[in-house]
Order: structure tokens, then C-alpha cells, then sequence
């Protein structure tokens, strides 16, 4: 079974412009989680999407957004980029919503805002 | 959620178990106990959950005291493909909660020749 695939791997952006990743998860799951990564704040969860609706949202300003289609794959937006928005994002599809569930990632997508 | 504490840092032998120690005295009797870890620069991968018995699956054990209030993850025979941060997590497991991951700072294991 294919894993969980992130597009793109790399992204260049400046300041003020706006970025859309995308995530497809791994056949059948139908929860998508989205996370940031950097080297200040480590890991942090940014939002959760199940069955097309956000299930749980994260500590991040409106800026950051997200979508899952009626197929689970999910897109995440950010808006009036900043340069603290450099980081990895990662993308973590589940089968069901819910801690009994294990989550697994994929390989992220590298945002470098100049 | 409940806060997970690990040590920062953990070396180990090439060959020889390596045994990585969670706390987690503020863990509620509906709360998973999960361990990711992470290579460099490489999404976190799934290793094991358990929620008060121990566990065992073909990469790692897991076990989870009577109280709950700690764990250790065992890598039975350590390489040094194993050299990565590992994550202790404790998630809420019902349904309504979501499924959010509160990735503290981790261990930093260093398996070494």
C-alpha cells in the first residue's frame, strides 16, 4: 500500500506571497492532520480534517488554512507569507479520527519564504 | 493533554537494547501512550502505542507501568539506523477529541559501533 505522498517537496517563496501544499493519505484513511516543523518551536499541529471537516485546529493565526476533499486528500494554505513561515510541513493521514488511530506521516513538504 | 517528560539525549551500544524512558504522571485512564521517531529531516514514523498493557510489535516493546504514569520503549537489538529522535506522546482516545499530536522535545538516541 502506497504511503502518505506530499506535494511539492520544495517550495521557494517571498515574503507576501501566498502557498498551497497538498497531501493525498494513504488509501482508505480518511483523516488528515497537518503539522509545522522548525527548529524553535519543534513539532506543532496545526489542524485535522475527517470526513471533509476540521475536526481540531491548532494555536495558528487565520492565515494558515486547510480543505480535505470528498476523496480525503487535503490542501493546506498559508497566506501573506512571513519569513517565520520557513519550515517543514508535514502531512499525517489516519484511518479514523481519534487517539486509538496511529497517524502516519509523509515525507513533507521544505517551505523556504526569502 | 497530558505532558510527556523524556531525557534530552541517550546513547546506546550497536547490538545491545536500547531502552527509552518516558513520564508521564499526569496521563487520564482514557489516554493512549505513542512513540514516533524521527531521522533527520524525515517525517516522524509510527513505532507503537499501548494504553495500560504492554505491547510488542516487530520494531520495538512497549511497557507501561501498573499506575501508568511511565513507560519505556525497548529497541531490542539497536543499529544505527535507529539513530533518531523518539517522541512520547500521550493522545486522548476518544473520538470527539480528535486526533491531534503534542510532540514535546524528545530523546535524541545515538546509536553507536
Amino acid at each position: 500500500k502506497a504511503g502518505v505522498t506530499q506535494t511539492p517537496r520544495y517550495l521557494i517563496k517571498t515574503r507576501g506571497q501566498q502557498v498551497t501544499l497538498s497531501c493525498s493519505p494513504i488509501s482508505g484513511h480518511r483523516s488528515v492532520s497537518w503539522y509545522q516543523q522548525t527548529p524553535g518551536q519543534g513539532l506543532q499541529f496545526l489542524f485535522e480534517y475527517f470526513s471533509e471537516t476540521q475536526r481540531n485546529k491548532g494555536n495558528f493565526p487565520g492565515r494558515f488554512s486547510g480543505r480535505q476533499f470528498s476523496n480525503s486528500r487535503s490542501e493546506m494554505n498559508v497566506s501573506t507569507l512571513e519569513l517565520g513561515d520557513s519550515a517543514l510541513y508535514l502531512c499525517a493521514s489516519s484511518l479514523e479520527t481519534g487517539g486509538r488511530n496511529e497517524q502516519f506521516f509523509g515525507p513533507g513538504t521544505r517551505l523556504t519564504v526569502l | 493533554d497530558a505532558k510527556t517528560t523524556q531525557p534530552p539525549s541517550m546513547d546506546c551500544a550497536e547490538g545491545r537494547a536500547a531502552n527509552l524512558p518516558c513520564n508521564h504522571s499526569t496521563i487520564s485512564g482514557n489516554e493512549y501512550v505513542y512513540w514516533y521517531r524521527q531521522i533527520h529531516s524525515q517525517g516522524p514514523q509510527y513505532i507503537i502505542h499501548g494504553l495500560k498493557n504492554n505491547e510488542t510489535n516487530e520494531m520495538a516493546s512497549l511497557i507501561i507501568t501498573e499506575d501508568r504514569k511511565s513507560s519505556t520503549l525497548i529497541l531490542p537489538h539497536a543499529t544505527l539506523r535507529d539513530t533518531a529522535v523518539y517522541y512520547c506522546i500521550v493522545r486522548p482516545g476518544f473520538y470527539n477529541q480528535g486526533g491531534k499530536l503534542i510532540f514535546g522535545q524528545g530523546t535524541e538516541l545515538s546509536v553507536k559501533p
